[in-house]
């Protein structure tokens, strides 16, 4: 069925990596531009990276730049994040989010999320 | 960056009653905004996008209208299981990035 399922979360240490994947299936994988969105506990939601369709462009959120890569391999219809040099602040559940069908501005699929918990 | 500002960030109301949940622009995000329903431990589920209109098998009883900077998401009648956090949602062409507001939460008065 159409799915996203993210995987990859975990408890860190502030200080390392982290490498989340988002496995789709059900859906043109290649056709959409993919975005990490993340909640921390209790808070609202916050937008993080978003890489286009045929993975050439990407872009971040402030609290991503220069610490997190957005990727994605077409041919595993698989989606990326990449997070380095973690914060507690980075603690959090992250979620993949497919651009939309009828709106490209809008997320019409999202995976059940995987919580990422930064501590020492 | 444009940020959202909603109101209420809670709304008490009954089952049956009408809930109008407002989010504002700071700039004009034209139609490209959506709205979001979030029940705790799941994921958001999309309800309206281009502003006003509802996303495949939403009910009737959500509408969204509004343009350039302000915006409004109606819920006719509560259902129990409406009962739920509410995001608005805006993205342009460029920068390609997406902001949220800060939710509100609708909670049985």
């Amino acid at each position: 069925q159409v799915q996203l399922v993210e995987s990859g979360g975990g408890v860190v240490q502030p200080g390392r990596s982290l490498r989340l994947s988002c496995a789709a299936s059900g859906f043109t994988f290649s056709n959409y531009g993919m975005h990490w969105v993340r909640q921390a506990p209790g808070k609202g939601l916050e937008w993080v990276s978003v890489v286009s369709s045929a993975g050439t462009v990407t872009y971040d959120g402030d609290s991503a730049k220069g610490r997190f890569t957005i990727s994605r391999d077409n041919s595993k219809n698989t989606l990326y994040l990449q997070m380095s040099s973690l914060r507690a602040e980075d603690t959090a559940v992250y979620y993949c989010a497919k651009e939309g069908d009828g709106s490209p501005y809008s997320f019409d699929l999202w995976g059940q999320g995987t919580l990422v918990t930064v501590s020492s | 960056e444009t940020v959202l500002t909603q109101s209420p960030a809670t709304l008490s109301l009954s089952p049956g009653e009408r809930a109008t949940l407002s989010c504002r622009a700071s700039q004009s995000v034209s139609s490209d905004l959506a709205w979001y329903q979030q029940k705790p431990g799941q994921a958001p589920r999309l309800l309206i996008y281009g502003a006003s209109n509802r996303a495949p098998g939403i009910s009737a009883r959500f509408s969204g209208s509004g343009s350039g900077t302000d915006f409004t998401l109606t819920i006719t009648s509560l259902e129990p299981e409406d009962f739920a956090v509410y995001y608005c949602q805006q993205r342009r062409n460029w920068p390609p990035g997406a902001t949220f507001g800060g939710g509100t939460k609708v909670e049985i008065k």
